[in-house]
């Protein structure tokens, strides 16, 4: 079964601090690694994907690949209190997604 | 908002009905996804549709079936209603097969089953 875990949490940043947000996947073939934001109630939106082994940056957020460890981590500087959400991992796998469970950010003002 | 529109929002049925659930895909996409994602878990993936034939499918039992039309709108059924089918289905669509960067969501059709 191959699968995508996250920290569940809370994780509870105060504002304007980084936060770090981590993901581990099963499946050594897994090349494309995706974050999305989930507002409560809301449907899932793409924040960034990467495939190479790295950083990549866009803006605030940086998401970092470890494919020799196999773990994934986004990270959000300067977070503001709308960075609240769901936070979910998910990783390619023969052709469809396999999804964490996510972990729910707070960030306290 | 993407473009992307499902209905109906909410929808409440007993166990043993059929549902039916409807998606239009943003303009341009001729691939849509469909996904189930249970209260506090991540989307699990049902099936996708590529120009009106299925194009892979998750760990679903046949029960949920679907369907794409010409116009890449899209249909999620799903027949002998359990009570595990109560979440939240999501569609998804993107401008080919298997393009996850470019794939977005509707806002999805909450089920309760009773």
């Amino acid at each position: 079964q191959k699968e995508v875990e996250q920290n569940s949490g809370p994780l509870s940043v105060p504002e304007g601090a980084i936060a770090s947000l981590n993901c581990t996947y099963s499946d050594r073939g897994s090349q494309s690694f995706f974050w999305y934001r989930q507002y409560s109630g809301k449907s899932p939106e793409l924040i960034m994907f990467i495939y190479s082994n790295g950083d990549k940056e866009d803006g605030r957020f940086t998401a970092q690949l470890n494919k020799a460890s196999q773990y994934v981590s986004l990270l959000i500087r300067d977070s503001q209190p709308s960075d609240s959400a769901t936070y979910l991992c998910a990783a390619d796998s023969n052709y469809q997604l396999i999804w964490g469970a996510g972990t729910k950010l707070i960030i306290k003002p | 908002e993407t473009g992307v529109t499902q209905s109906p929002t909410h929808l409440i049925k007993t166990r043993g009905q059929q549902v039916t659930l409807r998606c239009s895909s943003q303009s341009g996409h001729n691939t849509v996804s469909w996904y189930q994602q249970a209260l506090g878990q991540g989307p699990q993936f049902i099936f996708q549709y590529y120009r009106e034939e299925e194009n892979g499918r998750g760990n679903f039992p046949p029960r949920f079936s679907g369907l794409q039309f010409p116009n890449y709108s899209s249909e999620l059924n799903v027949n002998a209603l359990e009570l595990d089918d109560s979440a939240l289905y999501l569609c998804a669509s993107s401008p080919r097969g298997y393009s996850q960067e470019t794939q977005y969501f509707g806002p999805g059709t909450r089920l309760l089953v009773l």
